[in-house]
């Protein structure tokens, strides 16, 4: 299984709700990644896991949480985002920081 | 700060034609380098990963090849397919990140 999935595909919500992002990969890959992608432009890292603990953090404001409860799963939990946050939020795996990402589809957030 | 620039932005070519698309990055000191497509609104597929040891990479149809101390790394795609229209992005890995270049949004017409 070489497959990265990510749900819910699409999200909407408003700026007072609390929302999570789910990612999960079967691979045994010890890295795994949160990225932010808005339209025509390259994706922007937000935070790297290895090892389910945390070990990046690219400054990213207190409203993204992001949460490894195992070694196949992370989650990114939302609350009291601005419409600016909306884009593609993508998951990435590896094997270990530095090697052959693997990403997921993506779930695209609008934030009204 | 690494900065990574693909050129062209895009590219719009009859089916078969062979083509090289070009990257390059500020920062020589980095541990690898990966190409990635991305099609619309979907996520990115790894398509190659170069070391820095290493001066090529080849998968099928794609050839990577790396010149770190000049800053440069190009793809090249041959016999091109409708297929493959996508945007193509390279990602050189430094200190502890890939940093993703702008992307050459590419269309092969049948």
């Amino acid at each position: 299984d070489t497959e990265v999935t990510q749900t819910p595909k699409h999200l909407v919500m408003g700026m007072t709700n609390k929302k999570s992002l789910k990612c999960e990969q079967h691979m045994g890959h010890r890295a795994m990644y949160w990225y932010k992608q808005k339209a025509k432009k390259p994706p922007e890292l937000m935070f790297v896991y290895s090892y389910e603990k945390l070990s990046i953090n690219e400054s990213v404001p207190s409203r993204f949480s992001p949460e490894c409860p195992n070694s196949s799963l992370l989650n990114l939990h939302l609350h009291a985002l601005q419409p600016e946050d909306s884009a593609l939020y993508l998951c990435a795996s590896s094997p270990g920081r530095g090697e052959t990402q693997y990403f997921g589809p993506g779930t695209r957030l609008t934030v009204l | 700060k690494q900065e990574v620039t693909q050129i062209p932005a895009a590219l719009s070519v009859p089916e078969g034609e062979n083509l090289v698309l070009n990257c390059s990055f500020t920062d020589s000191a980095i541990y690898n380098l990966q190409w990635f497509r991305q099609d619309p609104g979907k996520g990115l597929t790894s398509l190659l990963l170069i070391q820095s040891s290493q001066r090529e990479q080849t998968s099928g149809r794609l050839n990577a090849s790396l010149d770190k101390s000049s800053g440069r790394s190009t793809l090249y795609i041959a016999a091109s397919q409708p297929g493959d229209s996508a945007t193509y992005l390279c990602a050189p890995f430094g200190t502890y990140k890939y940093i993703f270049g702008t992307g050459t949004r590419l269309k092969v017409l049948a």
